[in-house]
């Protein structure tokens, strides 16, 4: 495709349960990453992926979030046993070789 | 600990008069700034940039100024227009291709026709 894309773009659950966000990379992007805006603050880095490298967890949070990519191509991020404090638009993004990063539209996920 | 910081949560600006959007840094080691425009319900768009070997990068009506001593960057687009309300962002690494930036929270600009 031709930009980032991200699923669903809107997720309501319930507190408890786990969650799978998934993120499709810009086609050729070596890199992805992984942000979240909580309402009022700006982006928190989550978690990076370059290659085969090992990825940098540093963002997470907590134990309960983790982060997959196959490739170069699909990631996902799955959150267990979410919270209210969860509650954000989580955003994708990927980059080339410069530095300039593409994001995608996010997934609004609302813990009730 | 914030180590990037948009001090206005919003600016409003008459059209075809100039928007400054202003943003402070902490950390001496970032290296690469970086500004994108968010709409509402899209992902951050990629605006305009500047290294810390420059103190000035123009694109069309986007220019960034950087004050490394002062640890401050600026965006000022000029002359704005309706089409430019969005929330701007502000971004810093510590070195070109660095794992993850560092965001701002961001300062909402309205544009008044």
């Amino acid at each position: 495709g031709a930009g980032v894309s991200q699923s669903p773009s809107n997720k309501v659950t319930e507190k408890g349960k786990d969650v799978e966000l998934r993120c499709d990379p810009i086609s050729g992007h070596t890199a992805l990453y992984w942000y979240r805006q909580r309402l009022g603050q700006g982006l928190e880095f989550l978690i990076y992926f370059q290659g085969n490298s090992a990825p940098d967890k540093s963002g997470l949070p907590s134990d309960r979030f983790s982060a997959e990519r196959t490739g170069e191509s699909v990631s996902t991020l799955t959150i267990q046993r979410t919270q209210q404090e969860d509650s954000a638009v989580y955003l994708c993004a990927s980059r080339s070789h410069y530095n300039e990063q593409f994001f995608g539209p996010g997934t609004r996920l609302t813990v009730l | 600990d914030q180590q990037v910081k948009q001090n206005s949560p919003s600016l409003s600006v008459q059209e075809g008069r100039i928007s400054i959007l202003n943003c402070d840094y902490t950390n001496s080691m970032f290296d690469y700034f970086l500004w994108y425009k968010k709409y509402p319900a899209e992902g951050p768009t990629f605006l305009i940039s500047i290294s810390s070997i420059k103190d000035k990068n123009e694109d069309g009506r986007f220019t960034v100024f950087l004050n490394k001593s002062a640890k401050h960057l600026s965006l000022h687009i000029v002359p704005s227009q309706p089409g430019d309300s969005a929330v701007y962002f502000c971004a810093a690494s510590a070195k070109t291709g660095a794992n993850n930036l560092f965001f701002g929270t961001g300062t909402r600009l309205t544009v008044i026709p």
